[in-house]
């Protein structure tokens, strides 16, 4: 049980358009979804945290309306990257807090690459 | 602000050799702190976790010990296998953000060999 699943897993596209990526909690409900970003080599970086119905609060330094996020139902998140850059290039991770548990479950990651 | 420091990798050991990953943190308060592994092409899965000074957690022969005097909330396993080869992240949920805002550490691979 508890998994979160992302989709896609990896996508390339080309500089100035825009990519969004799903983030699904596929046996529970979760009213709170995190968006993380990875650098190689480096630590996970809150980006975002998404609640349900409701506006994301975004972390200091990320732009909210490059990185838009929606929270429609109790089992989907999606993030999207708008006007990509080569500089966006990174690994995208989410994951989806448990109604009961209080735990945080995290998906497989996305790996953008914008050329 | 809230920062996790662990040791760099790769880390490579022989099966059954022990084991320990050092993380050490900074944070406000008394924080609650945890061990994610990430499995070759999977998401995080929560390790193990302690809440408080002393506590010690553990899962899978994996044990950590919150040590408040230290900071430090190392991970250690009396003996490794094969399947342990993977990525594990050192990690705190503080005060801030109410409890939810996990802060990481930039991850251990670790590598078991026969």
């Amino acid at each position: 049980g508890a998994v979160v699943s992302q989709h896609p897993s990896w996508v390339i596209c080309k500089s100035g358009t825009s990519v969004k990526i799903e983030c699904r909690s596929l046996d529970f409900q979760a009213t709170t979804m995190f968006w993380y970003r990875q650098f190689p080599k480096q630590s996970l970086m809150l980006m975002a945290t998404s609640n349900e119905g409701s506006k994301a609060t975004y972390e200091q330094g990320v732009e909210k309306d490059k990185f838009l996020i929606n929270h429609a139902s109790l089992t989907l998140s999606t993030l999207t990257v708008t006007s990509a850059h080569p500089e966006d290039s990174s690994f995208y991770i989410c994951s989806a807090r448990g109604l009961v548990s209080g735990e945080q479950y995290f998906g497989p990651g996305t790996r953008l690459t914008v050329t | 602000g809230d920062s996790v420091t662990q040791m760099e990798g790769p880390v490579t050991l022989s099966e059954e050799a022990f084991l320990t990953i050092n993380c050490t943190y900074t944070a406000t308060g008394y924080p609650s702190l945890f061990w994610y592994v990430q499995y070759p092409g999977e998401g995080l899965q929560l390790l193990l976790k302690a809440t408080k000074a002393d506590d010690k957690g553990s899962n899978k022969g994996f044990e950590a010990t919150y040590r408040k005097e230290t900071t430090s909330f190392h991970l250690e396993k009396g003996s490794v296998q094969v399947s342990d080869s993977a990525v594990y992240f050192c990690a705190l949920s503080g005060v801030t953000g109410g409890g939810n805002k996990l802060t990481f550490g930039t991850g251990t691979q670790l590598k078991v060999e026969l």
